[in-house]
């Protein structure tokens, strides 16, 4: 079965950089489109980004797009979340999550999650 | 965007109660609504997909119905485990943004 561990959370100041990063085991990676959902603390689920199989097609909410970048390195089975600009609403936990090939999919397999905290 | 209304957002309930959890979409999803369970400091855990279908592994007590715009999760036997938030999500095929429902805490009463 597969596993997923995101890495890369912290505290940062509005307006600055942090690059979260989730490791795929136990799948075939390249052939499943990868997700990043968010949390708040106290709120509901928040989907952020897709991404998929190959990396061509990727998509965002409208709050993060243009802030954020969703990647992946197939050679490394690793998924990506550079965010930029980052403002005090982008704190929350981020999880990693996959279902299969189709990027709108239910996500089976989620990672534990990292902590982002934007706070001056 | 496809809104999903989840009523009610807290529950109380006792061990060995029957509850329902609705979903109601803002357009037909089909089946292409999933349902998942949270307990507090944990990720999500998928327990039904397809509107119907029991996750691998989930207990059967757990089952989920409904098509086009209104659907709903039961458990038929509350367990202590089952004390949790519960979401669902819809996944129409090739239709971003994905999004979950607000969520509905099952407390104990």
């Amino acid at each position: 079965e597969g596993q997923l561990l995101e890495s890369g959370g912290g505290l940062v100041q509005p307006g600055g950089s942090l690059r979260l990063s989730c490791s795929a085991s136990g799948l075939t990676f390249s052939s499943y489109a990868m997700s990043w959902v968010r949390q708040a603390p106290g709120k509901g689920l928040e989907w952020v980004s897709s991404i998929s199989g190959s990396g061509a097609s990727t998509y965002y909410a409208h709050s993060v797009k243009g802030r954020f970048t969703i990647s992946r390195d197939n050679s490394k089975n690793t998924l990506y979340l550079q965010m930029n600009s980052l403002r005090a609403d982008d704190t929350a936990e981020y999880y990693c999550a996959t279902g299969g090939m189709a990027v709108a999919t239910s996500m089976d397999v989620w990672g534990q999650g990292t902590t982002v905290t934007v706070s001056s | 965007d496809i809104q999903l209304t989840q009523s009610p957002s807290t529950l109380s309930a006792s061990v060995g109660d029957r509850v329902t959890i609705s979903c109601r979409a803002s357009q037909s999803l089909s089946v292409w609504l999933a349902w998942y369970q949270q307990r507090p400091g944990k990720a999500p855990k998928l327990l039904i997909l397809k509107a119907s279908t029991l996750q691998r592994g989930v207990p059967s007590r757990f089952s989920g119905s409904g098509s086009e715009t209104d659907f709903s999760l039961t458990i038929s036997s509350l367990q202590p485990d089952d004390f949790a938030t519960y979401y669902c999500q819809h996944y129409k095929s090739d239709s971003l943004p994905v999004t979950f429902g607000g969520g509905t805490a099952v407390e104990i009463k």
